[in-house]
């Protein structure tokens, strides 16, 4: 069954410092992975999306993901904070084979400090 | 840009109430989804429907649950007599296709926090 984890509830940075929000992913084959975002009060955006072609994924606002097979990773990564990038992050996974359904990690609460 | 929409945003119930929960999706996607996340909880998967039927159901929609597609835009989510652990977040989601694996993405709406006194 596929499954993903996120290793951090909340992640606080300072303004204009880089960003790392971690993802591990269990799949018995090659996943579809995404990142989502939630601001609050808001829905789920999709930020990016790995589907098996460049390893690199960039994604709005600045971010970008790398897809790591050989460390069941997808960390998802940012150069510089900007305060709007305060909101709750998930890293999803797709159920695979024949169904559409995601699976979501518990999320990861980004604060940014001025 | 088109986006899912959802109404109401919010809802508040008794408990044994039957409440409608109605999303738009895009309006050139075929598949549909409805999820739900529990305060503090993990966001979790409920059903998805395409081509009027359902494709794929979850273990927490029980029969208390339905999900319709009354007309060509609205796709509704049915509970039929409200429990106190309904209470939560349900986002309504839509895609182009399933894609190979899942590979497709899903676009969310805003959700509706539904919450049973």
């Amino acid at each position: 069954a596929q499954s993903v984890t996120q290793l951090d509830s909340h992640v606080s940075v300072s303004e204009g410092t880089p960003v790392l929000l971690r993802c591990n992913y269990s799949s018995s084959y090659s996943p579809s992975l995404f990142w989502y975002v939630q601001h609050p009060n808001k829905g789920l955006q999709l930020l990016l999306k790995y589907t098996s072609a460049a390893t690199l994924v960039k994604g709005i606002n600045g971010f970008e993901a790398e897809f790591k097979k050989s460390e069941t990773s997808f960390h998802l990564t940012k150069p510089s904070a900007h305060m709007s990038d305060a909101a709750e992050y998930f890293c999803v996974v797709s159920a695979g084979g024949s169904q559409g359904n995601l699976i979501f990690g518990k999320g990861t609460k980004l604060s940014v400090k001025p | 840009e088109p986006e899912v929409t959802q109404t109401p945003s919010h809802q508040v119930t008794q408990m044994g109430q039957e409440v409608i929960l109605r999303c738009v999706p895009i309006s050139n996607h075929l598949y549909f989804y409805w999820y739900r996340q529990i305060l503090g909880q993990k966001v979790e998967f409920l059903v998805s429907f395409y081509n009027n039927e359902i494709s794929e159901k979850s273990e927490i929609f029980d029969d208390q649950f339905s999900v319709e597609r009354p007309d060509g835009s609205n796709f509704t989510l049915k509970i039929r007599s409200t429990k106190l652990e309904d209470s939560a977040m349900y986002f309504c989601a839509s895609s182009e296709s399933s894609g190979l694996g899942g590979q497709e993405t899903q676009y969310f709406g805003p959700g509706t926090r539904l919450l049973v006194l």
